[in-house]
């Protein structure tokens, strides 16, 4: 079942611009990443953030966790036409870290 | 090589039809993922498999049947399927016991039941 909620779910920018996308979540977690789909493909992961932590960064990449209020938000700055597709949460519990659920989404579209 | 691969990609069949879809990766994971994904809507995991035993279920119906044969391949077999299960079926793979969990997907077989 899905864990959690994605918003918006759809967003439309300029290329240039950042874009920024939030995820709230249920059950408490081992940790959290994003995942990106193009087109009804597979998903290729982003980044990830462990429970523990608060704020990660990869290149182009800014991922915030609060564990209090259960939500995530993920940031893309100087975003560009490529960057066009959707965009998953996924949260991972269990000792072994095999369950994982997905949130419902967001679809950015990145204009150029 | 970091590659989950899926045969076939696309998948046409009847309600009555019995077919299979398969997944590979040569990466050494030991666990091994099924998930449905519908349109415009997020995956949805059905099973999981860690080092070949089934460890998750998702009460998905018993017309999917997995199967993990070796730690390289994952199954799914399906049998009297419904239109509504026309979706993306996608495999995935990771390292069992890995404390990240980060999972490796492969395309995804697009089902069509008619």
């Amino acid at each position: 079942s899905q864990q959690g909620e994605e918003d918006p779910q759809a967003l439309s920018i300029q290329e240039g611009e950042n874009a920024t996308m939030n995820c709230s979540y249920k059950t408490s977690i081992n940790n959290l990443q994003w995942y990106r789909q193009n087109s009804g493909r597979g998903l290729v992961h982003l980044i990830l953030i462990r429970s523990n932590e608060r704020e990660k960064h990869s290149g182009r990449l800014r991922v915030t966790l609060d564990t209090s209020k259960k939500s995530s938000s993920l940031l893309i700055t100087a975003s560009r036409a490529a960057d066009t597709a959707s965009y998953f949460c996924a949260t991972v519990r269990g000792y072994n870290n095999n369950d994982m659920r997905f949130g419902a989404g967001t679809r950015l579209t990145v204009k150029p | 090589d970091t590659e989950v691969t899926q045969t076939p990609k696309h998948l046409v069949m009847g309600m009555t039809n019995k077919k299979s879809l398969k997944c590979e990766q040569h990466m050494g994971h030991r666990a091994m993922y099924w998930y449905k994904q519908k349109a415009k809507k997020p995956p949805e995991l059905m099973f999981v498999y860690s080092y070949e035993k089934l460890s998750i279920n998702e009460s998905v119906p018993s017309r999917f049947s997995p199967e993990c044969p070796n730690s390289s391949l994952l199954n799914l077999h399906l049998h009297a399927l419904q239109p509504e299960d026309s979706a993306l079926y996608l495999c995935a793979s990771s390292q069992a016991l890995d404390y990240k969990g980060t999972q490796y997907f492969g395309p995804g077989t697009r089902l069509t039941v008619l």
